[in-house]
């Protein structure tokens, strides 16, 4: 099935320090979320972005809706251990209704 | 509920036996969707109810898979004559669905292991 492309597909990262990750598409989003999961558990819902240039905090996490509605980022800083997991975007559209998802970016913080 | 809730947690069955998975969406939530995740892997787009309307089967990947959804609340995910290919965990999502898009909140999941 379709997947977005998400990158980078995993990163070690020291902690303290800040993470950026990615996704793009080829087709246009009316919405863009961003998930972490965890082993053995279900995505959870971290952000949600409407409109195309919106940008939304929650806590140390920022993400951006691209302005062509094809790409969105995701920003965590000063990251802790507990950041540890896989991080996926999903991009939504109301033509279709299906949530389409990222291939996902691993993290792995150094404590 | 305050969540959507899977079960089984975990099911592991004989190669060419039937599978149930069930999902409860959470209370007032219309859409309902499965995903399917392989180990390792991205979620891969199963199927979508919304309300009354006929579901969007498009991402099942054969016709040993079903789901319904009753009374437009519990969904059952039903594998016949599972394969070792079968092999994932498989996601439930509801939302409240508008028409720019909206939140979708998963359970916890159901691991099927096919031996």
């Amino acid at each position: 099935g379709q997947q977005l492309n998400q990158s980078p597909q995993s990163m070690f990262i020291q902690e303290g320090e800040d993470v950026s990750m990615n996704c793009t598409s080829s087709s246009i989003f009316n919405t863009w979320l961003w998930y972490k999961q965890d082993p053995g558990e279900g995505p959870v819902l971290l952000i949600a972005l409407y409109k195309a240039g919106e940008l939304t905090s929650n806590g140390r996490l920022t993400a951006q809706f691209g302005i062509t509605r094809k790409d969105s980022f995701l920003n965590i800083s000063a990251s802790i251990p507990s950041d540890v997991g896989i991080y996926f975007c999903a991009g939504f559209t109301s033509g279709t209704y299906k949530y389409i998802f990222g291939t996902g970016t691993r993290l792995k913080v150094l404590a | 509920g305050a969540g959507v809730s899977q079960s089984p947690s975990n099911k592991v069955t004989e190669k060419g036996k039937d599978v149930e998975l069930r999902c409860d969406p959470i209370s007032g939530h219309t859409a309902l969707y499965w995903y399917r995740q392989s180990l390792g892997q991205g979620l891969e787009f199963l199927i979508y109810f919304q309300g009354n309307s006929a579901p969007d089967k498009s991402g099942l990947p054969s016709d040993r898979f079903s789901a319904e959804r009753t009374g437009g609340s519990v969904s059952t995910l039903t594998i016949q004559r599972t394969q070792q290919e079968d092999s994932a965990v498989y996601l439930c999502a509801s939302s409240k669905r508008t028409g720019t898009g909206t939140e979708a909140f998963f359970g916890q999941g159901t691991r099927l292991t096919v031996v």
